[in-house]
């Protein structure tokens, strides 16, 4: 059956240091992959998308590596800050236009001052 | 410049009463999705639609719920009859007509219904 996971439900770092968060799926072929990031009581905002043909993005203190042979997406945000704490969700798709995207359960990070 | 628009932000329905909710999408955007996100858990596709049409709707339960984006007006979520485990956060996105969602989805604040 398809599958997508999200490393633990909850990571906790110290500020300053970088946080690593995983996306892993099964039984897909996406051809985008996104990152949202959702704070409590809201609606997730887009972050970063990248393409099955792409091997990393970047934005800011961002990074997606996005390894289809792996079928495994990693995240990561350098320097990390307290404003970072939220529930980060990846969410992906396959090819053709007009399918929807399907959402990761979220691993709430959490940076300690 | 609004965003996506939701309304009502809370709802409370009593078993067996009809829940309404509604949604705007942004300004040029015509396609819109739903959501549902149950407590500690992830956000669950329940239907896609387009000005007057439903593309999917593969995640909408069979029975007590329906969906609609009339040509004139925001899109509306209708849950019939309700139970308890309809209690939730839904979730509105859309995207312009252009781009299939490539590019992000824009997300609304959400709707919080509880069934009493």
């Amino acid at each position: 059956s398809q599958k997508i996971e999200q490393n633990s439900e909850a990571l906790n770092i110290q500020e300053g240091k970088t946080a690593t968060l995983t996306c892993n799926y099964t039984n897909y072929s996406p051809a985008y992959l996104q990152w949202y990031r959702q704070d409590p009581g809201r609606g997730p905002v887009f972050l970063l998308l990248i393409r099955e043909n792409e091997k990393e993005k970047r934005k800011e203190r961002l990074k997606v590596t996005f390894d289809t042979t792996l079928k495994q997406s990693l995240f990561h945000i350098t320097a990390s800050q307290p404003a970072d704490s939220a529930t980060y969700l990846c969410a992906l798709r396959a090819g053709d236009y007009g399918q929807n995207f399907v959402f990761g359960p979220g691993t709430r990070l959490s940076v300690l001052p | 410049n609004a965003g996506v628009m939701q309304n009502p932000r809370h709802l409370v329905r009593r078993r067996g009463q009809e829940a309404r909710l509604r949604c705007s999408p942004m300004k040029g955007h015509s396609h819109v999705y739903w959501y549902r996100q149950l407590p500690e858990e992830g956000l669950k596709f329940m239907v896609y639609l387009q000005k007057e049409n439903i593309i999917d709707e593969s995640g909408m339960p069979k029975e007590r719920f329906s969906a609609e984006f009339p040509k004139e007006g925001p899109s509306i979520l209708r849950i019939q009859q309700v139970v308890r485990g309809d209690s939730a956060a839904y979730f509105c996105a859309s995207s312009p007509p252009s781009t299939g969602g490539v590019y992000g989805y824009t997300f609304g604040s959400g709707t919080r219904l509880t069934v009493v």
